[in-house]
Parts: C-alpha cells; structure tokens; sequence
C-alpha cells in the first residue's frame, strides 16, 4: 500500500531557531497535509497543499507541494516553547483510499 | 461551530470486558474515521464510513473489533473481550467527503489492567 517517510522522527532544538521537517513517496499525490499533535489532544490540522509547486504559509509555518507530487516540506521559523508536539504529514490521492499518515516528527523546543 | 467530539474522554477496564467508545462528527460531515494512537506512535487506521456506503473495515486488528454508523451521524466502537495490547488512544475524525481534510475529535484514551 501506499506509505509516506517522515523524517526526522524526532529533533531537539533551541528556542528561536528554525525547523525543517519533511515527507516522501513513491507514491503521487494529489493533496497534501499538515497536522500537529499536542499531548493529549488529537490532531490539528496547520496547513493544506492542493496543487504541485505550492507554497503556503500559516504564521510562522511555510509547507510546500514538491513538484513531483511524491514529497511535501514543512518549515518553521523562529521556534517558541508551544511548537513542542508531534508534527504529521498525510497524502491524499485519487485512488480509493483516504487520508495516508507519517509516523510523525517530534519536537521539543529547548528554551 | 462545535467539532469532533468523543466520549468518554477516559476508559479504564478490566481485561475481558468489552468497551464502547463514542464519536459526533462535524455535523454535515460525510465520511468518519476511526484510529488508534499508542504511546508515542504514529496513527493507526482502523475504519472509516463514507455515507451510505458499506465501511471499509480493512484497518480492524481482528474480529473483536467492530463499528456502527447510526443515521450517517455518530458512530460507535465497540471492543470485546478487551486485552491490555488494547490499550491506547482511539481517534476519531470526519470530513466533508472521503477525499478532504479530516478534522480530529479530542480522542478516548483506554487503559487495559
């Protein structure tokens, strides 16, 4: 079945610097997502990526649609404390399956 | 605006007991999902309802696992015959259509003694 690699799986930063995290394929797909996770809550969905090549941004947040439709990026600039959680990518394509979920990326922010 | 929500919030059970687990989707949202979430993992799918249409239940991790759909609206998980590898954090989402964001519910968290 369809997979996505998140990577890294977890990082450890200090507050004030940028993130960088990011998601691959083989498989291509339509649409792509971001959600963050904090404990114990569910996932809140941050950003949505419908066209290759877009770039878009949330706040501090940028994420962008790899062109080749199978990779999807997520940066945040200028971390604070309340970035610590889990950062999800998931791909949507058109075939008859929903939503495809990473493992994640955890993030802790050092102050 | 009210959003995904769960209930209960916090399930602990006896080994061998069986559990329901509740979700209100958005209103007006046509496909719900059910995931499992164990500590520190990613999400697991369980199951998902699109409409009418018969569940996909290709995620469920054996047969003590079930789910309903009552009126195209709230859905129950139900687990029999609970094991403590149950144990984790159920998830519930909905979205408008199968092929749009999902949006979460705030999640049930099962303890299995």
């Amino acid at each position: 079945g369809q997979q996505l690699n998140q990577s890294p799986q977890s990082m450890f930063i200090q507050e004030g610097e940028d993130v960088s995290m990011n998601c691959t394929s083989s498989s291509i797909f339509n649409t792509w997502l971001w959600y963050k996770q904090d404990p114990g809550e569910g996932p809140v969905l941050l950003i949505a990526l419908y066209k290759a090549g877009e770039l878009t941004s949330n706040g501090r947040l940028t994420a962008q649609f790899g062109i080749t439709r199978k990779d999807s990026f997520l940066n945040i600039s200028a971390s604070i404390p309340s970035d610590v959680g889990i950062y999800f990518c998931a791909g949507l394509s058109s075939g008859n399956t929903p939503l495809v979920f990473g493992k994640g990326t955890r993030l802790s922010v050092i102050a | 605006g009210a959003g995904v929500s769960q209930s209960p919030s916090n399930k602990v059970t006896e080994k061998g007991k069986d559990v329901e687990l509740r979700c209100d989707p958005i209103s007006g949202h046509t496909a719900l999902y059910w995931y499992r979430q164990s500590l520190g993992q990613g999400l697991e799918f369980l199951i998902y309802f699109q409409g009418n249409s018969a569940p996909d239940k290709s995620g469920l991790p054996s047969d003590r696992f079930s789910a309903e759909r009552t009126g195209g609206s709230v859905s129950t998980l139900t687990i029999q015959r609970t094991q403590q590898e149950d144990s984790a954090v159920y998830l519930c989402a909905s979205s408008f259509g199968l092929y749009n964001e999902q949006f979460f519910g705030p999640g049930t968290r099962l303890t299995v003694l």
